[in-house]
């Protein structure tokens, strides 16, 4: 069965500086979709980025990129000159071939001004 | 558009309770999800439809709960009857296509004393 592991409960990271969100999952298939999404206090999941298998290209979005390593079943986040309005729980979600989304456990992220 | 919505996005009721949580997907979208977020079990998909017909229901905890979507446009998740263990948050999603973007509700905070 699939899974999704986040080893990292809770990140921070200077205002303006650059932070790293580690990924894994593990999965037999070839071709999967693989997501980044931010849950503010608010509590509503926002899209932050996502990320087809069969591409090469890393993923960007303004400040957000991804590195997704295929071989190594590898899927970080970097945040850029993080903001304070970055501070959230970040989950990274795999989708299977049935498109269902198989969530990690999420890492907290906090900013510090 | 004016996303998803939920209702009621809080609730607390008492044990024993008929409790039933409502969501209104995006004009357009085909796939509905219903989702559970604790900090124990993390996010659970517990039921998703598609165009209006349930798909896989093998996340929803017991027979206590059950789901419908009667249209295009209106879905419930009712638990009856509620128990203390069914405190959590729970997500109405929606997305258009299999691989599209998955929009969250904002949620509904279910306490059950």
């Amino acid at each position: 069965a699939q899974t999704v592991t986040q080893s990292q409960p809770e990140m921070s990271v200077q205002e303006a500086e650059t932070v790293t969100l580690s990924c894994t999952y593990d999965t037999s298939e070839s071709d999967y979709y693989l997501f980044w999404y931010k849950q503010p206090p608010s509590r509503q999941m926002i899209l932050v980025i996502r990320q087809e298998a069969y591409k090469q290209q890393n993923a960007t979005e303004n400040r957000f990129s991804v590195n997704f390593q295929k071989a190594a079943k590898s899927f970080s986040l970097k945040i850029s000159d993080s903001q304070l309005g970055d501070a959230a729980m970040y989950f990274c979600a795999y989708a299977d071939s049935n498109y269902q989304l198989i969530w990690g456990a999420g890492t907290k992220l906090i900013i510090k001004p | 558009d004016a996303g998803v919505i939920q209702s009621p996005r809080h609730e607390v009721t008492e044990m024993g309770q008929e409790v039933t949580l409502r969501c209104k997907p995006i004009s357009g979208h085909d796939y509905l999800f219903w989702y559970r977020q604790t900090m124990m079990r993390g996010l659970e998909l517990l039921i998703y439809f598609n165009n209006n017909v349930p798909i896989d229901d093998s996340g929803m905890p017991e027979d206590r709960f059950s789901a419908k979507m009667p249209n295009a446009s209106f879905s419930t998740l009712k638990i009856q009857p509620s128990e203390p263990r069914d405190s959590a948050v729970y997500f109405c999603a929606s997305r258009t296509g299999a691989w599209g973007e998955l929009f969250f509700g904002e949620g509904s905070r279910l306490t059950v004393l």
